[in-house]
């Protein structure tokens, strides 16, 4: 089946202590992102990735790291996470070749609290 | 720079009524324009998308959205609402040039759905 998936799906952290969210893709999609999604805020892009060793900057990506060492893999990692970085964070992927507009696939969430 | 208004953040309709949600957009390109679901509890997944082809796009589950470039709009609509319409909708627009790369979402609308 084709999917994204994230772990964990939920936790709970405290302040500082750091944390890696996994995305995992299996659908061979060149292009992959993270949104952190807020009440009334709508979706807001954090770092997204073309290729392999390829990420950009989204809209929000103060106080978050990612890496694109493999196509099917995008972890998100926060360094000291703060409480300002509660939030539900989405993985999404997406092909890049063949005709356009290519829609993005999301991952199921990953509900984080930290305290 | 791109951006999306949705007009709205809650709607609500009884059952069988029609469904608008309203979404406006900015791009200094042609734009690739979407229209993302959220059912409670999962991620988003795909209604529609503007491809150009035609201005009038259809959707999963009975869904249409019209593209206006006079007006930048790219409504979502449905002729009769269903109890299992009532999700969160999302319009986003990635820009043409590079396609997936930036993905600007708006802050989304609720759709309740009155028995």
């Amino acid at each position: 089946e084709a999917q994204v998936t994230q772990n964990p799906r939920y936790l709970i952290t405290v302040t500082g202590k750091k944390l890696t969210v996994t995305c995992s893709q299996n659908m061979n999609h060149e292009y992959m992102s993270w949104y952190r999604q807020d009440p009334g805020l709508g979706l807001r892009q954090i770092y997204y990735s073309m290729n392999v060793e390829v990420t950009d900057k989204g809209d929000v990506p103060e106080g978050y790291k990612v890496s694109r060492k493999e196509k099917r893999n995008f972890p998100l990692i926060l360094e000291s996470p703060s409480p300002n970085q509660t939030s539900l964070y989405f993985c999404a992927s997406s092909q890049i070749a063949g005709e356009p507009p290519n829609e993005q696939f999301f991952g199921p969430g990953t509900r984080l609290t930290v305290l | 720079a791109q951006s999306v208004t949705q007009l709205g953040s809650h709607v609500s309709v009884s059952e069988g009524a029609l469904v608008l949600l309203r979404c406006n957009y900015s791009s200094s390109v042609p734009p690739y324009l979407f229209w993302y679901v959220q059912y409670p509890n999962q991620g988003l997944q795909l209604l529609l998308k503007y491809t150009s082809a035609a201005t009038l796009v259809k959707g999963i589950n009975g869904f249409e959205a019209e593209f206006k470039k006079s007006e930048t709009s790219f409504h979502l609509t449905k002729p009769s609402a269903h109890m299992s319409d009532a999700a969160e909708y999302f319009c986003a627009v990635s820009d043409m040039n590079t396609n997936a790369g930036k993905s600007t979402f708006g802050d989304g609308t609720t759709l309740t759905v009155k028995p």
